[in-house]
């Protein structure tokens, strides 16, 4: 299995909505990554979870939480979020680099996400 | 830091010819360098990546890419192109230093002209 499954595929929401996007992996990665994708530009590195610590916060606003309940399984929990934070949301894994070693990100089919 | 310029936002080819898309990088350690694809509203899929075993490496669906530390870049080729080539290409970077940072170019943009 070298699947990430993210749930759900399409969300639209309100600005004064809570949701949640959900993401997962069974192929033993202990990183595991959200990036946010705005129309015709690269993906964002948002967060990163190693060993289901968060190790890197790009600066991201607090209306975006992450949770990394186990090595499995990566959530993204949504607060009045705004308009401009609407994109396609990429929820990634790998294996942890350590130093001589090489491993790359497998990604999901992401969530495409409409703030009204 | 490491970085990855992508020369050409948008390319166009036609079936059958050579596809070359272009990536050179800057990055002060060894790095570790990936193509990858995104069809339209998918995710991104692994088209290949260097290792540091071969300066030549071979990916899925028939593209391969040249690792040239002389000239710093990872250029992708594919040596007849298939309607089905269309998408964007995405060239990333990181390091084998523990740092699980990718970091990507900005894309290129794949037309395939029947």
């Amino acid at each position: 299995d070298t699947e990430v499954t993210q749930t759900p595929k399409h969300l639209v929401m309100g600005m004064t909505n809570k949701k949640s996007l959900k993401c997962e992996q069974h192929m033993g990665h202990r990183a595991m990554y959200w990036y946010k994708q705005k129309a015709k530009k690269p993906p964002e590195l948002m967060f990163v979870y190693s060993y289901e610590k968060l190790s890197i916060n790009e600066s991201v606003p607090s209306r975006f939480s992450p949770e990394c309940p186990n090595s499995s399984l990566l959530n993204l929990h949504l607060h009045a979020l705004q308009p401009e934070d609407s994109a396609l949301y990429l929820c990634a894994s790998s294996h942890l680099m350590h130093r001589g070693t090489n491993t790359e990100a497998f990604f999901g089919q992401g969530t495409r996400l409409t703030v009204v | 830091a490491q970085s990855v310029t992508q020369l050409g936002s948008h390319v166009s080819v036609s079936e059958g010819a050579l596809v070359l898309l272009r990536c050179n990088y800057s990055s002060s350690v060894p790095p570790y360098l990936f193509w990858y694809v995104q069809y339209p509203n998918q995710g991104l899929q692994l088209l290949l990546k260097y290792t540091s075993a071969a300066t030549l490496v071979k990916g899925i669906n028939g593209f391969e890419a040249e690792f040239k530390k002389s000239e710093t870049s990872f250029h992708l080729t594919k040596p007849s192109a298939h309607m089905s080539d269309a998408a964007e290409y995405f060239c990333a970077v990181t390091s084998n230093f523990g740092n699980e940072k990718l970091t990507f170019g900005t894309g290129t943009r794949l037309t395939i002209i029947p």
